[in-house]
Parts: structure tokens; C-alpha cells; sequence
């Protein structure tokens, strides 16, 4: 069965970074995408951004441009999002989502368990 | 870049129908999903490409899409139904949620 499997939770400084890793099995990891999620608290859902696990090729939401960066290891069938520079309204759940490579308007079929990021001084 | 509003909240008996708006300009163009949340769960996918149902999915969960507006019916409701439900698009390479709307079965 499709799994996404996300690291734990993260307690992040100002300024610093968190890397969350999403570990996917039970389907070809290549045949697809991985879609990057949050949910600030009491919010509702805001989209990230994307990477192909096909070739790589990735498209970030404007509004994190230069502050995100999403890569896969095929090797392990594991994306990775990186964002640096964290602020206090960066504190949200982390979602990983699946959704099919050369489809258009695809939905996300599958979404990792989430992880908790907490940007506190 | 794009809006889409869906009202806050809903309210419904059990055993009664749920109706949920997504608006957005000309929405009827585009293919939209829906996403079904509950507290402290991850979201999950119960319709896509506007009224097509997952497997595993009840048949009490259907959609449409035209002109401006979306909608999520959910038929013979049930207490665990009870979540938010997000509506979800693309447009001009980003993807887009709705605001939610909180469902509560009375």
C-alpha cells in the first residue's frame, strides 16, 4: 500500500533552517510528484510547492521563492524541503502529497502523516 | 492570483444533506478536488476532477462544477462526517486551496 512517511517534529530558532524528509514506498517513486503542504495553526491549507521525482524539475510558490528548496534521493524514495530563514509565522504542520508527473490538474492521492515545525526564540 | 472563498462553516442534521461552495471566477473551467480533514489528521482526498469519487470513498460523497461556483454534496449525513473540507485548484502553475469550511453535524 502508498505510504508517505515524514520525519518528526522540529523546534527551530529565528534565522535557522528545518529539513523535512518524506519517505514514500508501496508505488514507483519516479512515476510521480511530491507535493510540499502547511497548515499554520488554526489555519487552513497553503501549497508550497512541487518537485518532480522524475527528473527533478521543481516550481515553488512565489511567496517562499529563495527561501525553499525541495530535492529527492531515488535511491531511497525520499523528498526532502528545506526552508531556511524561518520566521515565527513559518510554525505550521508540514504536509508531503503525492500527485501523479504529466498529468494536468492532478489531486494529491496520498499525504504523509504531517510534521510539526515550531519556530520559537 | 486566484481566490477561492468557501463559507466558513455548515451545518446539518444526521441523515440530512450537506452542500459546500467553493467560488471562484469561472471556476467551471477548471478541474477542482476536494479534501476532507479531521482534527489532528492529514487531509484526504474524497472527490477529484469535480465529481469523481477515490475508491474506498461513499457514494454519499459527490461534486459538480460549473460557472462560478463548485459544490461538495454530502448526502445522508453521518457524525463522522463531521471535518473541514477544503476545495483545491490549479491555476497559472500554482495550486490553490479554498479557505475551508468547518462542517458540523448537529
Amino acid at each position: 500500500q502508498v505510504q508517505l512517511v515524514q520525519s518528526g517534529a522540529e523546534v527551530k530558532k529565528p534565522g535557522a533552517s528545518v529539513k523535512v524528509s518524506c519517505k514514500a514506498s508501496g508505488y514507483t517513486f519516479t512515476s510521480y510528484g511530491i507535493s510540499w503542504v502547511r497548515q499554520a495553526p488554526g489555519q487552513g491549507l497553503e501549497w508550497m510547492g512541487w518537485i518532480s521525482a522524475y527528473n527533478g524539475n521543481t516550481n515553488y510558490a512565489q511567496k517562499l521563492q529563495g527561501r525553499v528548496t525541495m530535492t529527492t534521493d531515488t535511491s531511497t524514495s525520499t523528498a526532502y524541503m528545506e526552508l531556511r530563514s524561518l520566521r515565527s509565522d513559518d510554525t505550521a504542520v508540514y504536509y508531503c502529497a503525492r500527485e501523479p508527473v504529466l498529468v494536468a490538474a492532478a489531486p494529491f492521492d496520498y499525504w504523509g502523516q504531517g510534521t510539526l515545525v515550531t519556530v520559537s526564540s | 492570483s486566484y481566490v477561492l472563498t468557501q463559507p466558513p462553516s455548515v451545518s446539518v442534521a444526521p441523515g440530512k444533506t450537506a452542500r459546500i461552495t467553493c467560488g471562484g471566477n469561472n471556476i467551471g473551467s477548471k478541474s477542482v478536488h476536494w479534501y476532507q480533514q479531521k482534527p489532528g489528521q492529514a487531509p484526504v482526498l474524497v472527490i477529484y476532477y469535480d465529481s469523481d469519487r477515490p475508491s474506498g470513498i461513499p457514494e454519499r460523497f459527490s461534486g459538480s462544477n460549473s460557472g462560478n461556483t463548485a459544490t461538495l454534496t454530502i448526502s445522508r449525513v453521518e457524525a463522522g462526517d463531521e471535518a473541514d473540507y477544503y476545495c483545491q485548484v490549479w491555476d497559472s502553475s500554482s495550486e490553490v486551496f479554498g479557505t475551508g469550511t468547518k462542517v458540523t453535524v448537529l
